[in-house]
């Protein structure tokens, strides 16, 4: 029951920029995107989140379009420890129902 | 310090028996989660504790029996363990009163044989 739509994988080579792809197209006015990865069997972990502006961060940015109904987040120059389970999720700020849909399988290739 | 951490990372169990999970966090955030990971790497949310109340009950075997003695901790038991019942389960903290975002456990591998 996820609201977002995220491709199953998707593969880069080393040092490029990933692009990963999210359509939220029945995001509400206060919802925020958010954006987790896992790491092999790893526990989840926090990227990235924006409500309507591109945002950017040590780690990522966000870029989230217009009409707020899809977002890309782009890892710039992805190693091959990027290697993950990218998950995009849209939900309102100060709302404690965090739900995951499948996420995207990213292999970053040498 | 680590800040989600999980005991036991690995356990092993008879179908049956009774085991539980325990989960501190030492962020000072007022939620905490419980998520179950599958064979298939679905991340399900099973419970969320708001401030030791139970704000989210998915549709979850009753026995499963989340406890919170307070704020810093959620552990889960499980009765009357079943082979189904074999995945990763995740605990996960966050600050909805600070809007600080979730931070996991790194997991504990439960095997029902």
């Amino acid at each position: 029951d996820a609201k977002t739509t995220q491709p199953p994988s998707m593969d880069c080579a080393e040092g490029r920029a990933a692009n990963l792809p999210c359509n939220h197209s029945t995001i509400s006015g206060n919802e925020y995107v958010y954006w987790y990865r896992q790491i092999h069997s790893q526990g989840p972990q926090y990227i990235i989140h924006g409500l309507k502006n591109n945002e950017t961060n040590e780690m990522a940015s966000l870029i989230i379009t217009e009409d707020r109904k899809s977002s890309t987040l782009i890892l710039p120059h992805a190693t091959l420890r990027d290697t993950a389970v990218y998950y995009c999720i849209v939900r309102p700020r100060g709302d404690n129902d965090m739900r995951f849909g499948a996420g995207t399988r990213l292999t970053v290739k040498p | 310090d680590t800040a989600v951490s999980q005991t036991p990372k690995y356990l092993v169990t008879q179908m049956g028996n009774d085991k539980s999970i325990k989960c501190e966090q030492n962020l000072g955030h007022d939620t905490m989660y419980w998520y179950k990971q599958d064979s298939k790497k679905f991340l399900k949310i099973m419970f969320s504790y708001n401030n030791k109340e139970l704000i989210i009950n998915e549709t979850v075997p009753n026995r499963f029996s989340p406890k919170s003695p307070d704020k810093a901790h959620l552990n889960l038991h499980i009765n009357s363990l079943e082979l189904g019942d074999s995945a990763v389960y995740f605990c996960a903290s966050s600050s909805l009163a600070g809007y600080t975002e979730a931070f996991f456990g790194q997991g504990t591998r439960l095997t029902v044989v």
